[in-house]
């Protein structure tokens, strides 16, 4: 158990229809990193941030977006869904507070499924 | 631009050989890497870091190689076990850059008994 929590594990949707995803990091952990992983893909970087600001943008749609609250757990919310976008997104925290990404401690991941 | 990928998708051997995964990064400001291993249904896990000022660094019957020259990184695998099957990435980051690691494609290291 990494200590990282994503919820739901899994969620089917339509097409154009919008969902969110929710990740509580590893108690102390400031960083929160998103990624996704399409079927028999690498993890693609979507977005982190740190005590609650922004820190780094990767590919993330523009119909994407994530936050982080002030109790550190963070939602990505995904809209007008289509069908490329079925595929697990994993949420990652770290200690970081500069320099080097550090050790990720990565949760279990959200299934997404856009039928 | 960045990118990591990885010499060969699939990898067999045999329980009780040694496994060598590969890796080629292409962004030579690079200077921390990690290995991730990913089980069927979880998310990926640690595994072991180096950071660019060291060429070799051991853990648990893992160990990591850095040629900086190549930019080629490995993780070598002591007495592979079948618990050892999973996919493995390996990822970078660039210490004081943008706070993102770039992760490979993955690996498949499948144990055969």
């Amino acid at each position: 158990d990494s200590g990282v929590t994503q919820t739901p594990k899994h969620l089917i949707t339509a097409t154009g229809q919008r969902v969110t995803l929710r990740c509580s990091p590893r108690s102390g952990d400031l960083s929160v990193y998103w990624y996704q992983q399409s079927l028999d893909q690498g993890l693609q970087f979507l977005i982190q941030y740190y005590n609650g600001e922004e820190r780094a943008k990767g590919n993330i749609l523009e119909r994407f977006s994530a936050q982080q609250f002030p109790d550190l757990h963070s939602e990505l919310n995904l809209s007008s869904l289509e069908l490329g976008d079925s595929a697990l997104y994993f949420c990652a925290s770290s200690v970081s507070t500069g320099g080097d990404t550090g050790e990720l401690f990565f949760g279990e991941g959200s299934r997404l499924t856009v039928l | 631009g960045e990118s990591v990928g990885l010499h060969l998708p699939t990898l067999s051997v045999q329980e009780g050989d040694n496994s060598i995964i590969n890796c080629a990064y292409s962004n030579s400001a690079s200077d921390y890497f990690i290995w991730y291993k990913q089980e069927s249904g979880k998310g990926p896990q640690f595994i072991i870091d180096i950071r660019s000022n060291m060429d070799k660094r051991q853990g648990q019957r893992v160990t990591v190689l850095l040629n900086k020259t190549v930019k080629h990184l490995s993780l070598q695998i002591a007495a592979t076990q079948p618990g050892d099957s999973a996919v493995y990435f390996c990822a970078e980051n660039i210490v004081g850059g943008a706070q993102k690691l770039v992760f490979g494609q993955g690996t498949r290291l499948t144990i055969n008994p």
